[in-house]
């Protein structure tokens, strides 16, 4: 089974900083790109950014939000993605979640965790 | 504003069919055909319930399926059912510099 757990959500102040990580179980964690996504209350799922697998030489792409404060890195040793968030803003509150693949038939989530920015 | 565009709710009867659209541009929608629809359930992990504009995911019924004509893609649900109620979301492939973007869900209540 695909298991995809992130941790590191939480309350934060403006221009603070948090460092988000994505553990995954029972899928090939190396050979695929992993994303962030996002959703804040009460609106539609927002693309945040990807890294692609070593292969792909880790190649990483963001949303144009987060360009420049966002940066996304990963560990293949311990199957594990991270997002490390820097000048955090009122707007960055939201839930998120990391994904497997969003194009194709390996598409596996997390549940999210919740990041809260705010004084 | 989400990029793509999608009806805030939609609503059905057991046993009855549903459709929820998602429309986007010719950037994204009408360039390619990656579009994946997804079940989210609030408080779960989001679930791939059609990827590639009409592929079912093994273990997704056959009572979803997905369609797409110029910039608009269609999820069509038959034999609704109450398990079907939850939010659903549209993505599609942008290109490689915005990637992928979103709708702004649907939320279908079984009545």
């Amino acid at each position: 089974e695909v298991q995809l757990v992130e941790s590191g959500g939480g309350l934060v102040q403006p221009g603070g900083s948090l460092k988000l990580s994505c553990a995954v179980s029972g899928f090939t964690f190396s050979d695929s790109a992993m994303h962030w996504v996002r959703q804040a209350s009460g609106k539609g799922l927002e693309w945040v950014g990807r890294i692609r697998s070593k292969a792909n030489s880790y190649a990483t792409a963001y949303a144009a939000s987060v360009k420049g404060r966002f940066t996304i890195s990963r560990d293949d040793s311990k199957n594990t993605a991270y997002l490390q968030m820097n000048s955090l803003k009122t707007e960055d509150t939201a839930v998120y979640f990391c994904v497997t693949a969003l194009t194709t038939d390996s598409s596996y989530w997390g549940q999210g965790t919740l990041v809260t920015v705010s004084s | 504003q989400s990029a793509l565009t999608q009806p805030a709710s939609v609503s059905g009867s057991p046993g009855q069919s549903i459709t929820i659209s998602c429309t986007g541009t010719s950037s994204d929608v009408g360039s390619y055909n990656l579009v994946s629809w997804y079940q989210h359930h609030p408080g779960k992990a989001p679930k791939l319930m059609i990827y590639e504009v009409t592929k079912r995911p093994s273990g997704v019924s056959n009572r979803f399926s997905g369609s797409k004509s110029g910039n608009t893609a269609s999820l069509t649900i038959s034999g609704l059912q109450a398990e079907d109620e939850a939010d659903y979301s549209c993505s599609s492939y942008a290109g490689s510099t915005t990637i992928v973007v979103f709708g702004g869900g649907t939320k279908l209540t079984v009545l």
